[in-house]
């Protein structure tokens, strides 16, 4: 299948600092990535979709100019985190969506564990 | 509203011994439903994806059902190994929403016990 990557895997920074989370798709070029937030034993919840390109569009009670996401080739995107405060601890998946076969796939990332201290 | 429910929330079982997972959704229009693995502090991996049409798909000892006049699923695991250990999420899409249209479930913890 497909590979995505995430960068770093994990990062711990202090409050106020802003951290940036790459993602890439290694085999395939994406048009669309998608980065989410997974809270402990909590499901995956959609912060935003990243169009090549373009502006990314983002889901309601999530803050575009908190979480900048630039997305400016095919197989990278990159996730900020402006100005982290320990609310922000969390896991972050990027998934990328594959067009290639006849049902269009998401592939996810390995997941960035952020600890804000 | 779009939903989908899984159950149970977690499950123990003993290693060697088969479970079924089961994943109820409302989402409409139906475009496929997905069952990913996702180990603790990894990203979610595809086990199988089915479409309208299909009901049926296996993956090695997974295998998962699709009954889409009643919206529901189940995955089957046979002869469980300590690697099964991990939350086991079903994903449906809609048609049309591409893939910011998924929605997720909960997820089941599954915890194998040698």
């Amino acid at each position: 299948g497909a590979v995505v990557s995430q960068h770093p895997s994990r990062v711990i920074c202090k409050s106020g600092t802003s951290v940036k989370i790459e993602c890439r798709s290694l085999d395939f070029q994406a048009t669309t990535m998608f980065w989410y937030r997974q809270f402990p034993k909590q499901s995956l919840m959609l912060m935003a979709t990243s169009n090549e390109g373009s502006k990314a569009t983002y889901e309601q009670g999530v803050e575009k100019d908190k979480f900048l996401i630039n997305h400016a080739s095919l197989t990278l995107s990159t996730l900020t985190v402006t100005s982290a405060h320990p609310e922000d601890s969390s896991f972050y998946i990027c998934s990328a969506r594959d067009w290639r076969g006849s049902t269009d796939t998401q592939y996810f990332g390995p997941g960035t564990r952020l600890t804000v201290l | 509203k779009n939903q989908v429910e899984q159950s149970p929330q977690s499950l123990i079982i003993l290693e060697g011994k088969n479970c079924t997972l089961q994943c109820n959704y409302t989402v409409s229009p139906f475009s496929n439903l997905r069952w990913y693995k996702q180990d603790t502090g990894r990203g979610p991996v595809s086990l199988t994806i089915m479409t309208f049409s299909e009901n049926t798909k296996s993956n090695g000892r997974y295998t998962a059902t699709l009954d889409a006049d009643t919206k529901q699923s189940s995955l089957h695991i046979t002869a469980s190994q300590l690697s099964d250990s991990a939350s086991y999420i079903c994903v449906v899409s809609f048609a049309g929403g591409g893939a910011d249209g998924l929605t997720f479930g909960k997820g089941t913890h599954l915890i194998i016990q040698p």
